[in-house]
């Protein structure tokens, strides 16, 4: 079955500055990459999602780039503010599969 | 739109007892996933229904179970309860089975004693 690694599991990265999230799957027939945020006391929430057929899709200050061959995929945020700070978790998954996690990374925003 | 409700949000048990959960979906979706929550593990997917069906299952024993009713509503009960149990549960329901987006309840914080 599926299996998501996401480094790094705590990340502090200085207010303004970019945030590097890295993510590995196993099972090369996977094409639906997800990236949840969660807030203390929330459940996750989609921020961006990327299927096979594409590379990169970008939201405002959000991006998610796929490689396919190398089956990894990461999430990058720009110009981070404080209320980026929060839990955030990769995903893979087949069309008709379940939708297998990674461990998550924390993001602390610093003043 | 109402978002994804799970009842009851914090519960304690002690060990041997059983619990169950309630997950009310979106209205119109069909799929409800169950995932359990812990700090060291991350989300840990437990098993999906769709239309009353069992289309998925995780790698978790036969201790923990669930059910889908008619009206998309989902429950999942856990038998003979473990220190190890002590966990957040997470619902989430989604329109199609499979590859879709997911709409996450708050979660079911399970403390056993």
């Amino acid at each position: 079955g599926e299996n998501v690694e996401q480094h790094p599991s705590t990340l502090s990265v200085q207010e303004g500055d970019s945030a590097v999230i890295k993510c590995t799957y196993s099972d090369s027939a996977s094409n639906y990459f997800p990236w949840y945020k969660q807030e203390l006391g929330k459940g996750p929430q989609l921020i961006i999602d990327i299927r096979s057929n594409v590379g990169e899709k970008k939201d405002q200050r959000i991006a998610v780039t796929l490689n396919k061959t190398a089956k990894h995929f990461s999430l990058h945020i720009t110009e981070t503010q404080p209320e980026d700070s929060a839990v955030y978790f990769c995903a893979a998954s087949e069309r008709d599969d379940k939708i297998i996690f990674g461990k998550g990374t924390r993001l602390h925003i610093l003043p | 739109k109402a978002g994804v409700t799970q009842t009851p949000r914090y519960l304690i048990k002690t060990r041997g007892q059983q619990v169950t959960l309630s997950c009310s979906p979106i209205s119109g979706h069909r799929s409800v996933s169950w995932y359990q929550q812990t700090p060291g593990q991350g989300l840990q997917f437990l098993f999906e229904y769709f239309s009353e069906t069992q289309r998925n299952k995780g790698n978790f024993p036969g201790r923990f179970s669930g059910r889908q009713f008619s009206n998309s509503r989902s429950e999942m009960n856990v038998s003979t309860l473990e220190l190890g149990d002590s966990a957040l549960y997470l619902c989430a329901s989604s329109s199609n089975s499979g590859a879709n987006v997911l709409t996450f309840g708050a979660g079911s914080r399970l403390t056993v004693l």
